[in-house]
């Protein structure tokens, strides 16, 4: 069965330094993973996708997020947090043609 | 606004009312899906259309839940007979014709508050 799970509720972080969002998946197949991003009153954003292709995937804003399949990772990273990427974050893969798989969320919290 | 569009935002509602949302999705995008949020939590899959077919439905979505998509565009997500653990957040989403994994674009959801 499909399933992900991150790793860390919460995560604090200093504006400047480097972010790192923890996500482990669980598969029976090759999965899709998927990050995506929930601003407070704003709808979901996709951040980026994993679809079998690099396993380096680059998305918005820049973030970054790497498929290990000897770990089941699929952890975000972004070289210097900005104030703005204060939010809340959610891994996903999907289960099926018509079904995302979304794990608990990670809040992000950034300090001046 | 091209985007996922759904209404109202929020709703308040008595306990034991029904209660009718409605998304509209991209217009090109043939698969639209509703999801709940609870507060602190994920997202939860509900039902899944592809154009007007009803293609799966969450174990989530009790007999009290009922989605159509009539025409294959927009779409409506029923609740009878609402109870206080339906208070979560609706969220709706569409995607283009499958490619190896779509995107789904979500609306900004519908915020249901059952006192």
């Amino acid at each position: 069965a499909q399933s992900v799970t991150q790793l860390d509720s919460h995560v604090s972080v200093s504006e400047g330094t480097p972010v790192l969002l923890r996500c482990n998946y669980s598969s029976s197949y090759s999965p899709s993973l998927f990050w995506y991003v929930q601003h407070p009153n704003k709808g979901l954003q996709l951040l980026l996708k994993y679809t079998s292709a690099a396993t380096l995937v680059k998305g918005i804003n820049g973030f970054e997020a790497e498929f290990k399949k000897s770990e089941t990772s699929f952890h975000l990273t972004k070289p210097s947090a900005h104030m703005s990427d204060a939010a809340e974050y959610f891994c996903v893969v999907t289960k099926g043609p018509g079904k995302l798989i979304f794990g608990q969320g990670t809040t992000l919290q950034v300090k001046p | 606004d091209t985007g996922v569009s759904q209404d109202p935002r929020h709703k308040i509602t008595k306990r034991g009312q029904n209660v009718t949302f409605r998304c509209d999705p991209i217009s090109e995008h043939n698969r639209l899906y509703w999801y709940r949020q609870t507060l602190g939590q994920g997202p939860e899959f509900l039902t899944y259309f592809q154009n007007e077919a009803q293609l799966e439905k969450s174990r989530l979505l009790s007999d009290r839940f009922s989605a159509e998509r009539p025409k294959g565009s927009f779409s409506t997500l029923e609740i009878q007979r609402t109870e206080q653990g339906d208070s979560a957040m609706y969220l709706c989403a569409s995607s283009p014709p499958l490619g190896p994994a779509s995107e789904a674009f979500f609306g900004q959801g519908t915020r249901l508050t059952v006192v």
